[in-house]
């Protein structure tokens, strides 16, 4: 069976700082993989997704940058942290196509200082 | 670009009420729709799914939802709420576009007292 690991769960990190995320996922091979951003009352937003490795599509303007070294490997990243980036950061993954779900991680809470 | 709207923030029903979330998106193409949920502590999770056919789609734990194409909504509804389903939940949808990209709503916490 599918499973999708995110690390760390929590990260508490000073402005300036650089991040970076890891989302691995096991069991199925050229996965889409997505990063999301939750916010309190605004839902899930799109930040990046890829649908192959080195491919990477990025929905909204930020802070932040992303990486596919490997088939199953997401990367979130930022030079220089903002407070801005504060938030619940979402990895998922599909197998491709509008018909299939996407499968959500468990999540890393990021908080900058 | 797409949007999705979830009118209910916050809602609080006793156990055995019934429940109806909305969900409104602005696409006027052909798109596929999707429920999710996040229990408190858990992974964010499919509840349910619409692609073509019936309207009506039943999902998982007694949750059903009705797209209505003539009002671009796509609501959830349970007929008797339990505690357990107390949770936050999301409309998403897509657009058959090739990369799988989802549009969420903003969600909706539900609470359910016992």
């Amino acid at each position: 069976s599918q499973t999708i690991h995110q690390w760390p769960a929590t990260l508490v990190q000073p402005v300036g700082s650089p991040l970076s995320l890891e989302c691995t996922v096991e069991g199925t091979s050229n996965p889409n993989l997505y990063w999301y951003r939750q916010a309190a009352g605004r839902g899930l937003q799109l930040l990046f997704y890829s649908v192959g490795i080195g491919q990477i599509s990025s929905e909204v303007p930020q802070n932040l940058s992303a990486s596919r070294p490997q088939d199953r490997q997401f990367i979130l990243s930022s030079k220089k942290l903002l407070l801005s980036d504060s938030g619940f950061y979402l990895c998922a993954w599909s197998s491709g196509g509008a018909l299939n779900e996407q499968f959500f991680g468990p999540g890393t809470r990021l908080t900058v200082l | 670009a797409q949007s999705v709207s979830q009118h209910n923030h916050h809602v609080i029903l006793s156990e055995a009420a019934s429940l109806e979330l909305g969900c409104n998106y602005s696409y006027g193409g052909t798109v596929n729709l999707f429920w999710y949920v996040q229990y408190p502590g858990q992974h964010l999770q499919l509840l349910l799914k619409y692609f073509s056919g019936d309207p009506l789609v039943k999902g998982i734990k007694g949750f059903e939802a009705e797209f209505i194409k003539s009002k671009f909504s796509f609501n959830l509804r349970k007929p008797s709420v339990q505690w357990s389903d107390t949770a936050e939940y999301f409309c998403a949808v897509n657009d058959g576009n090739a990369g799988n990209m989802l549009t969420f709503g903003g969600g909706t916490r539900l609470m359910v007292k016992p």
